[in-house]
């Protein structure tokens, strides 16, 4: 089975442009969960979305959203892009909803905001 | 105040060697992960527990939830455990919470 996937793997972007980052699940998973990872504050979780809908959210601002396509697709759009979403954005993929199945990661899109 | 709390932040160990790395919460959770990740960003799902214990190889992980405190186990290291080993846990299944990591660095 192939694994999660994300593209693009790397991303320069300069501030207050939005950009949008992509993540194929392994097949047959529903779940997608999204993850920023940075030096200063570590992995934080962003969303996670299971049968299209938004099931849990992190603490982030309204500039970070996300959508789910019924192939389990998802895709992660952050706006008016700051200086500090410099980071490693990583999705996951699991069986279930709920953070409490085994999390699969993709390799990660690493964007950088000049 | 993080809420997950790792110990240590950082660990040298010699091959051969067994290595703990403990990892600590503060309220009552749904699952404990155990992560690892390597230089260049990818991270693999070692464990997943609520309870107990489970094994994988070389790799072991227990929970004990009244004392809110998770270990991983590496018996018998090797180089290629060097790596970051990250503990997560995942609240009210809607929050997952992270701790800083522990860098383990196995010498031949």
């Amino acid at each position: 089975k192939a694994g999660v996937t994300q593209t693009p793997r790397y991303l320069i972007k300069t501030r207050g442009q939005q950009v949008t980052l992509s993540c194929s699940p392994i097949s047959g998973h529903r779940s997608v969960s999204w993850y920023q990872q940075t030096p200063g504050q570590g992995l934080q979780f962003l969303f996670e979305y299971f049968s299209e809908t938004q099931r849990n959210k992190g603490n982030f601002p309204g500039r970070f959203s996300g959508r789910q396509f019924s192939n389990s697709r998802s895709e992660m759009n952050v706006s008016t892009l700051e200086l500090g979403d410099s980071a490693l954005y990583l999705c996951a993929s699991s069986l279930e909803w709920g953070l409490t199945d085994t999390q699969y990661f993709g390799p990660g899109t690493r964007l950088t905001v000049l | 105040k993080n809420e997950v709390e790792q110990s240590p932040q950082n660990l040298t160990a010699q091959e051969g060697e067994f290595i703990t790395i403990n990892c600590s919460y503060s309220v009552g959770i749904s699952a404990l992960h155990w992560l690892q990740q390597h230089p260049g960003g990818g991270i693999v799902s070692l464990f997943m527990l609520s309870s107990g214990k489970k094994k994988h190889g070389r790799l072991i992980a227990t929970i004990n939830i009244q004392e809110k405190h998770s270990s991983l186990h590496i018996t018998a290291s090797h180089p290629r455990d060097s790596a970051v080993y990250i503990c997560a846990v995942t609240y009210n299944n809607n929050d997952m919470r992270f701790g800083a990591g522990t860098r383990l660095t196995v010498k031949p």
